[in-house]
């Protein structure tokens, strides 16, 4: 199976500013890098994902870049709100996997300061 | 669309009781999962179903049991629960198994004395 890292685990950033969120994997035949946002006592839900063919997406004020041949893919969130704050997890399946099985980090612990 | 709900919300057991956790989807997905959370450890897999009448074991299965009882219901049974077993709980679907969208349940949260 995948061994997934993120870092950091905490990130606390002003109003405004970006903040940057780094997944290392070790499965080289993944092909599917999601990120999951979850706020405080809810559910997780899918924020932004990117596929192996291309090295970046963005979706208005969040985006994600991928490199294949380090093995890690990262989330963006630029101009951060304070409704930013949550813990984002990325979750790479098991690469080439029909199987359905994601791997999630551990999390990250973001925090908007006003 | 309900998406995906499970019962109950919040459950207390005494340590050696057995409950079910329900979960439900309607959005015709394939695909369902079990997951525990706990401080500071993500979202660990406790069993998955690929497609209905089929189940397999994830990261933690140990304690646990589940059916898949048709395409929109997977239970989640704990036989004799432990303390270790006191968690949040969630439900997932996801389309087809695979690189697809997993949809949360609003979890239950389980404390076992």
């Amino acid at each position: 199976g995948e061994n997934v890292e993120q870092h950091p685990s905490t990130l606390s950033v002003q109003e405004g500013d970006s903040a940057v969120i780094k997944c290392t994997y070790s499965d080289s035949a993944s092909n599917y890098f999601p990120w999951y946002k979850q706020e405080l006592g809810k559910r997780p839900q899918l924020i932004i994902d990117i596929r192996s063919n291309v090295g970046e997406k963005k979706d208005q004020r969040i985006a994600v870049t991928l490199n294949k041949t380090a093995k890690h893919f990262s989330l963006h969130i630029t101009e951060t709100q304070p409704e930013d704050s949550a813990v984002y997890f990325c979750a790479p399946p098991e690469g080439g996997s029909t199987l359905g099985r994601l791997y999630f980090g551990r999390g990250t612990q973001l925090t908007v300061w006003p | 669309n309900a998406g995906v709900t499970q019962t109950p919300k919040f459950q207390v057991l005494k340590t050696g009781q057995s409950m079910t956790l329900q979960c439900a989807q309607d959005m015709n997905h394939n695909s369902m999962y079990w997951y525990r959370q706990d401080p500071g450890m993500g979202l660990r897999l406790i069993y998955y179903s690929a497609s209905e009448g089929t189940t397999d074991k994830g990261e933690v299965p140990n304690g646990y049991n589940v059916s898949r009882l048709n395409k929109r219901e997977f239970s989640l049974r704990l036989e004799s629960a432990a303390p270790s077993q006191t968690s949040v709980y969630f439900c997932a679907s996801s389309a087809h198994s695979g690189e697809e969208t997993q949809y949360f349940g609003p979890g239950t949260r389980l404390l076992v004395l």
